[in-house]
């Protein structure tokens, strides 16, 4: 069975760091490209992040580009997102995916509140 | 960026009755040389991840029942309900994968009228 879960969200000052972390498991993680996505309190979806496989091919969403960081480790089947300069607007709850292109599963996501 | 816009916002369908969702994107989403449109649609639930439902824009993703439909091609696209049960209450989102940044619908929510 394949299942991702997230952890690290927690209420974090603007200005802030916080590192998101996604444990995979029931499917060979090192052969899929993997997204991060995030939902605002009440909102849709956006796209924020995804990585090819190995590490290769990494795209962002423009108002992230350079604060926040998608990696991964294929040996600790897992997925991050290192998250910087942390702002109001970043609030949502976090999920990690799997796909390039449709996202076939998703975890439960993790909240991530930035407030002072 | 491709923006994709859902009709209706919300709708509200009989039990038993079909439910329409439309979503157009900004530009084609269909990819001449394998004529496959990179269009999925999802299901989310109150305090639940989105599922998928449909993926290429017509291809039901597995265990999905068959009331859930997918069709369209180029920049528009339905995702039609055939027969709404209590347990499709919830809002659909359509998403783009033709181009980076991935975009969404702001999502259509389904109720029981």
């Amino acid at each position: 069975e394949v299942q991702l879960v997230e952890s690290g969200g927690g209420l974090v000052q603007p200005g802030g760091s916080l590192r998101l972390s996604c444990a995979a498991s029931g499917f060979t993680f090192g052969t899929y490209w993997m997204t991060w996505v995030r939902q605002a309190p009440g909102k849709g979806l956006e796209w924020v992040a995804n990585m090819k496989e190995d590490g290769g091919e990494i795209y962002y969403l423009d108002s992230v580009k350079g604060r926040f960081t998608i990696s991964r480790d294929n040996a600790k089947n897992s997925l991050y997102l290192q998250m910087n300069s942390l702002r109001v607007e970043d609030t949502a709850v976090y999920y990690c995916g799997r796909g390039w292109a449709e996202i076939d599963f998703w975890g439960q996501g993790t909240l991530v509140t930035v407030s002072s | 960026d491709i923006v994709m816009t859902q009709s209706p916002d919300s709708l509200a369908v009989s039990l038993g009755e079909r439910a329409t969702i439309n979503c157009k994107s900004s530009q084609s989403i269909l990819y001449s040389s394998n004529n496959k449109n990179y269009l999925a649609w999802y299901q989310q639930k109150p305090g639940q991840p989105p599922k998928l439902l449909i993926s290429w824009a017509s291809t039901r993703a597995s265990g999905v029942p068959d009331r859930f439909s997918g069709s369209g091609s180029g920049t528009d696209f339905t995702l039609t309900i055939s027969g709404l049960q209590a347990e499709d209450v919830a809002v659909y989102y359509c998403h783009q994968y033709y181009h980076t940044p991935r975009t969404f619908g702001q999502g259509t929510k389904v109720e029981v009228k």
